[in-house]
């Protein structure tokens, strides 16, 4: 049971132009969440983050949109860079009693930014 | 600024060897976790500890076992390895239960033939 999706595997993008990066959520007890990048034979590394008070967070290039209605968050990408080539994982953080911070991660998506 | 370290970086088992890997994160952080990742399932949860002293399963908690020798390292134990256990093994530390950012550390390949 994936509490945490990444539907699309892969995404491919020409340099310059948006990448739009897509994540869905079961768990309406999620209060945070977070997108982490991972370059090949590295470990994961934080991105941006979002708290579910919020519908949007920027920093620089990245931008991170919350739908709590639909349950969905989406990472815009703009523009895109061939250094951003890496796969991204898309995590949530559950409240609540009885919860300890561990994040819930999708299955990632890779991003190939063409010259 | 080592941050969280992890040991050995590689490593080739035979079905029904044991062996530990190690963890250990200079950030003075209280929580730490083992994930394993696979392709198509992107990171799952083994082991995690809150505290020092403290462990509790994740979502994939069978075939392991983990200590917690001190604040500073999380231990993560094969006790017999089998194929399935193929993965890429990542510890990580967050500052205590209610910080949101987990680091990892560059992660540990491991093959059981």
């Amino acid at each position: 049971d994936q509490q945490v999706k990444q539907n699309s595997p892969s995404l491919s993008v020409q340099e310059g132009r948006i990448s739009i990066l897509n994540c869905d959520y079961t768990n309406s007890m999620f209060d945070y969440f977070l997108w982490y990048k991972k370059y090949p034979a590295e470990g994961p590394t934080f991105l941006i983050s979002i708290s579910s008070i919020k519908d949007k967070n920027e920093d620089g290039r990245f931008t991170v949109f919350l739908n709590k209605s639909a349950k969905h968050l989406s990472l815009h990408i703009v523009p895109s860079q061939p250094g951003d080539s890496a796969v991204y994982f898309c995590a949530a953080r559950g409240s609540g009693s009885g919860n300890t911070g561990k994040l819930i991660f999708g299955q990632g998506t890779t991003l190939q930014v063409k010259p | 600024n080592a941050g969280v370290t992890q040991t050995p970086k590689f490593q080739v088992l035979k079905t029904g060897q044991s062996m530990t890997l190690q963890c250990a994160q200079d950030m003075n952080h209280n929580s730490m976790y083992w994930y394993r990742q696979d392709p198509g399932m992107g990171l799952r949860l083994i082991y995690y500890s809150a505290s020092e002293g403290t462990t509790d399963k994740g979502e994939v908690p069978n075939g392991y076992n983990v200590s917690r020798l001190n604040k500073r390292e999380f231990s993560l134990r094969l006790e017999s390895a089998a194929p399935s256990q193929t993965s890429v093994y990542f510890c990580a530390s967050k500052r205590d239960r209610d910080g949101n950012t987990i680091y990892f550390g560059e992660g540990s390949w491991l093959t059981v033939v």
